[in-house]
């Protein structure tokens, strides 16, 4: 099982629609999950970061943490095609710094 | 202008060379980290650096080697022992030691064999 899982993609969406990212982790004791968008060619640019259970906002982004599922997970409300990219999702283990990524999910929004 | 930079963009390699990769940044963040990216997969921990002079291995260590003299420097050089080395490589620091664990970028180097 590999430590941290998302949906393996490619995800399209048509523009205004809602995108969702989702991403599981082993660890039971992790303690920080990110999210990155990196387009291509370019290196990855942080989004968001939770570290408590629920959902946590920002703009047009939600992140959702449910730590007792293992899962993680990324909403884009009113998707622009400039939301094209791929989705890096990061987790943290219980003794700090090291982050663990996923292999990512690659997003097209459609115009 | 604080920030990460990396140095050169691309880089070409030779059989047998020895190649180093620079890694700079004015955030003054105590944390440092190597990744390696092949197409279409995620990252992967080379080397990592807490601390001045202290440095550990991340999980494909083999081929690569580092040093942590400066705190705002984290070179990585990449030997003749990796046999595969054509990837994106990514540098990025943190300051671990705070609320804020958060790991930031630098534009990443290129590199390819001849």
């Amino acid at each position: 099982q590999k430590e941290v899982e998302q949906n393996s993609g490619p995800l399209s969406v048509p523009e205004g629609a809602i995108a969702s990212l989702n991403c599981t982790y082993s660890d039971r004791g992790s303690q920080s999950f990110f999210w990155y968008r990196q387009y291509s060619g370019k290196s990855p640019e942080l989004i968001m970061f939770i570290y408590s259970n629920g959902d946590k906002e920002d703009g047009r982004f939600t992140a959702q943490l449910n730590k007792a599922s293992q899962y993680v997970s990324l909403l884009i409300r009113d998707s622009q095609p400039s939301d094209s990219a791929t989705y890096l999702c990061a987790v943290s283990g219980a003794s700090g710094s090291r982050l663990t990524f996923g292999e990512g999910t690659q997003l097209t929004v459609n115009p | 202008d604080g920030g990460i930079t990396q140095s050169p963009k691309y880089l070409f390699r030779k059989e047998g060379q020895n190649v180093t990769l620079s890694c700079e940044q004015n955030l003054n963040h105590d944390a440092m980290y190597w990744y390696r990216q092949d197409p279409g997969q995620g990252l992967r921990l080379i080397y990592y650096s807490q601390i001045v002079n202290d440095f550990q291995k991340g999980d494909i260590a083999e081929g690569y080697s580092v040093s942590r003299e400066k705190k705002e420097s984290f070179p990585l050089t990449v030997t003749s022992a990796q046999k595969n080395p054509t990837a994106f490589y990514l540098c990025a620091s943190s300051a671990p030691r705070t609320s804020e664990e958060t790991q930031y970028f630098g534009p990443g180097t290129r590199l390819l064999v001849l």
